[in-house]
């Protein structure tokens, strides 16, 4: 079975710091890897979409890599605005299931 | 542009009435749709998927049912909710094969 894990689950950082964020998984079989932002009680908006053949995506601020074969990823966030609080997830997806980690809930101080 | 839309937005119900959560999809045509639970303090869990109309999965036995009566509709039902049944409920949809999810805005449901 797909086990999802998050460090940290929490994270304060001051404005202006890069982060980072991991996400590892057990089974290396997986289709993509997806990172979501959710605001509290709110939907997920998607922010990045790796193919299990592909080894990074950038979008804006915002980097994610994948080592497929380790079972890792993780999202890269430069120069964080307070605007980027949320709890970040990572799914990674095996057929017909996405298989979440619980989450890094991540605040920007200003 | 494809647009996922899920309501009603939150509800509160009585232990032991029914339960019917809809959500439709726009600008796709054959998608794959699930339904998400995420209880308090807990990840994601998937609750059913459907890979087309009147074919649905189920991921978790439950006191939940799921129909798909339309190529771009998904239903939630519960014929008589529990107090577990609590949770925040999301619909999300996919182009079939290897692609991202797209999810809606959920559904807070308080069971009381």
């Amino acid at each position: 079975k797909q086990e999802v894990t998050q460090i940290p689950a929490a994270l304060s950082v001051p404005e202006g710091e890069n982060l980072v964020l991991n996400c590892s998984f057990t089974d290396s079989a997986i289709y993509n890897l997806q990172w979501f932002r959710q605001d509290p009680g709110k939907g997920l908006t998607s922010l990045l979409l790796i193919q299990s053949s592909q080894r990074e995506q950038t979008s804006g601020r915002l980097n994610a890599s994948l080592d497929k074969s380790s079972g890792r990823s993780t999202l890269y966030i430069a120069a964080s605005q307070p605007g980027d609080s949320a709890t970040y997830l990572c799914a990674v997806r095996r057929r017909n299931n996405l298989f979440f980690g619980t989450g890094t809930r991540l605040t920007v101080i200003p | 542009s494809q647009t996922i839309h899920q309501w009603p937005a939150t509800l509160v119900q009585p232990v032991g009435s029914p339960l019917s959560l809809e959500c439709t999809v726009e600008g796709t045509s054959n998608p794959n749709l699930y339904w998400y639970r995420q209880a308090a303090g807990r990840g994601l869990q998937l609750l059913f998927y459907s890979v087309g109309i009147g074919q649905i999965s189920s991921e978790v036995p439950q006191n939940l049912s799921a129909s798909r009566p339309q190529d771009r509709q998904f239903i939630l039902s519960s014929k008589k909710l529990l107090l577990s049944d609590s949770g925040f409920y999301l619909c999300a949809w996919s182009v079939k094969g290897a692609n991202g999810y797209t999810f809606g805005s959920g559904t807070r449901l308080t069971v009381v």
